[in-house]
């Protein structure tokens, strides 16, 4: 079965912290996201990947980076936590080699993280 | 600034009727809609799909229509059952310097009234 994990499903960390949301995808999937969710606003993209080594911005990269050094795992990096990043943060992936592969995304259970 | 989130949309029904949830999408180059599903504790699910070439498809007790005049996208769902219960959110596929990328819309909650 295809699968996406978070490696948190909670996390509460301090204003100023550096931390890091991991991904692990076990599809071979060459694409892979990095969502916000916040209620009223929907999903909003932060970072994707095409390739390892890759990475493109997404409509709001500010405050946070990512690493792809693998292509099964997607990191995304707050290099110094605020509050304002307060938020359900979901990660995706999906594949460019099936017919129709590209839009269909298998999403991860979220990490919902509290900055405090 | 920081942003403040806006208030989800809700839309409550009683069950066993049908509901309608309906999106609008910004762009009308896009080729490609997806409604999702997402449960509470859950990431969202694929729910139903319709390329741009087409008005409406049919599911299994949901029906996607298509209106690209209007930019308007809906999601029906026929007699609702306490599992339908969730957001739901359409997604537009859009080409971003030859990059591809779905944007999501708001969310809508739906919720089931016995």
């Amino acid at each position: 079965d295809v699968k996406v994990t978070q490696s948190s499903r909670y996390l509460v960390k301090r204003t100023g912290e550096k931390v890091f949301l991991e991904c692990v995808q076990d599809m071979d999937h060459e694409n892979m996201f990095w969502y916000r969710q916040d209620p009223g606003l929907g999903l909003r993209l932060i970072y994707f990947s095409y390739d390892v080594k890759m990475k493109e911005k997404g409509d709001i990269p500010e405050g946070y980076s990512v690493s792809r050094e693998k292509k099964e795992r997607f990191s995304l990096i707050l290099e110094s936590a605020s509050t304002n990043q307060t938020s359900m943060y979901l990660c995706a992936s999906s594949s460019q080699r099936i017919p129709g592969g590209v839009y269909s995304y298998t999403f991860g259970s979220g990490t919902r993280l509290t900055v405090v | 600034g920081e942003s403040v989130g806006l208030h989800l949309p809700t839309l409550s029904v009683q069950e066993g009727d049908n509901s309608i949830i309906n999106c609008a999408y910004s762009n009308s180059a896009s080729d490609y809609f997806i409604w999702y599903k997402q449960e509470s504790g859950k990431g969202p699910q694929f729910i139903i799909d319709i390329r741009s070439n087409m008005d409406k498809r049919q599911g299994q007790r949901v029906t996607v229509l298509l209106n690209k005049t209007v930019k308007h996208l809906s999601l029906q769902i026929a007699a609702t059952q306490p599992g339908d219960s969730a957001v739901y959110f359409c997604a537009e596929n859009q080409r971003v310097q030859g990059a591809q990328k779905l944007v999501f819309g708001q969310g809508t909650r739906l919720t089931i009234n016995p």
